[in-house]
């Protein structure tokens, strides 16, 4: 059974950097074309997807906030780390990490329940 | 970039049949999915690959693609299936996942 949950700060300021870890189970990120990729969810908006890391730890971010992200993994601790840069009240949303993989090579299986950032002063 | 345009919301009443679109230039060239998302709730995987449907979900979901507009369709709604739906694909020509402005759906 695959599990992913995130965690992180909930409430930054702005211009801080946020850094987000989502940690796994039920699969391994060294498995050819698995990835985990981070979707945000603004309170009462539409689901944007921010970045995914392959399992060979090829990248791909958003063009809209690639300036700002930065997604890594550790294989060993089961872990996929997002740090955002220069955080704004405009960021505040509910932070996902998603698993994809071979069944669903275009889209997110499983999601983890999330967690609420508010960038606030 | 690619831009996924879907109405805002969608009624329906119990045993009815709901159909939510889901707009692009050219998407029938594309594999899209359909998400399921409860209020409070991480969102669900409900269709795959255009049509497919993942291990527990009921066969009341179907899903189409074609010319510029892929659809969902639920069959004799429940009140449990009301909820937002998003469609997914991913743009090939700029290598990034695009998600749809979303549905609500609600049940009468």
């Amino acid at each position: 059974q695959m599990t992913l949950k995130e965690s992180g700060p909930t409430l930054v300021k702005p211009t801080q950097t946020l850094t987000l870890t989502c940690t796994f189970s039920g699969f391994s990120l060294t498995t050819s074309a698995v990835g985990v990729g981070w979707i945000r969810q603004p309170p009462g908006k539409a689901l944007e997807w921010l970045a995914l890391i392959y399992w060979d730890d090829d990248k791909r971010y958003s063009p809209f906030l690639k300036n700002r992200l930065a997604i890594t993994k550790d294989t060993t601790k089961n872990q996929v780390v997002l740090t955002m840069t220069n955080m704004d009240p405009a960021d505040t949303a509910t932070y996902y990490c998603a698993h994809k993989g071979n069944l669903v090579p275009r889209g997110f299986d499983y999601w983890g329940q999330g967690t609420l950032v508010t960038v606030s002063s | 970039s690619y831009v996924l345009t879907q109405p805002p919301s969608v009624s329906v009443a119990p045993g009815e049949t709901a159909s939510i679109t889901c707009g692009g230039n050219n998407i029938g060239s594309k594999t899209v999915l359909w998400y399921q998302q409860k209020p409070g709730q991480a969102p669900v995987l409900v269709i795959y690959y255009n049509s497919d449907r993942p291990s527990g979900i009921p066969e009341r979901f179907s899903g189409s693609n074609s010319g510029n507009t892929a659809t969902l369709t639920i069959s004799r709604v429940e009140a449990g299936d009301e909820a937002d739906y998003y469609c997914q694909v991913w743009d090939s020509y700029n290598d990034h996942y695009v998600f749809g402005t979303g549905t609500k759906v609600t049940v009468l």
